[in-house]
């Protein structure tokens, strides 16, 4: 089967680093995303990788693991407007999107 | 301003009653999705449409049906509604039929079902 987890809930301070993770197990395996959602909001998209690496852009970077079943998202240089939800969603080998609970980010002054 | 519409932005039903939410999109894009989002679960697909004319079952299609007449334009209905199907639908549209799009989605309809 298939399966994505996250954490329910982080905090962090204000100008300060965190880093979001995600675990996946699947069969197959195309890609994995990561969307972020503002209370009340729709999501939207913030980075998409289907090979092993870090990817930069600007403060946020995602990072995976195929290997591993593993990513996660960093955030740098915390704003309070990073306060969000933090959705990790995994393309399988049909193509279809599953997607993770979320992780409500919460920043603090 | 590009984009999808979905209305309304809110609404209370009685049980039993027949609901459509409306999804308009501006952008031309091939594929749209209906998703619900409940607390404490991920985003759920119900319903998608890879092109006009055609439409296909998600994880969670059952109570609900779509249309896809033309490429701007996903109804999403609620036959006959029950409470559990109180949530938060989002529709969404990605340019490719392939799930390696991006998906843009609209600001939601919170539906609470009495």
């Amino acid at each position: 089967g298939q399966n994505i987890d996250q954490p329910t809930e982080m905090t962090a301070t204000e100008g300060a680093i965190v880093q979001i993770n995600c675990t996946y197990q699947t069969s197959g395996f195309n890609g994995l995303f990561w969307y972020q959602q503002h209370a009340g909001e729709a999501p939207t998209f913030l980075s998409y990788n289907v090979l092993d690496g870090l990817e930069e852009k600007g403060r946020f970077s995602s990072f995976l693991s195929r290997s591993k079943g593993y990513s996660y998202l960093l955030l740098k240089e915390l704003q309070m407007k990073d306060s969000a939800s933090y959705l990790c969603a995994l393309l399988d080998s049909n193509y279809q999107l599953i997607w993770g609970a979320g992780t409500k980010l919460i920043i603090k002054p | 301003i590009a984009g999808i519409t979905q209305a309304p932005t809110s609404q209370i039903l009685a049980a039993g009653r027949r609901m459509t939410l409306r999804c308009t999109q501006d952008m031309r894009h091939n594929a749209m999705y209906w998703y619900r989002q409940d607390l404490g679960l991920g985003l759920r697909l119900i319903h998608y449409s890879n092109t006009a004319g055609t439409t296909g079952k998600g994880e969670v299609p059952d109570g609900y049906s779509v249309s896809r007449a033309n490429t701007d334009d996903f109804p999403l209905t609620l036959a006959s509604a029950v409470p559990s199907q109180t949530s938060v639908y989002f529709c969404a549209s990605s340019a490719g039929e392939s799930g390696a799009n991006v998906l843009t989605f609209g600001a939601g309809s919170r539906l609470t079902v009495l």
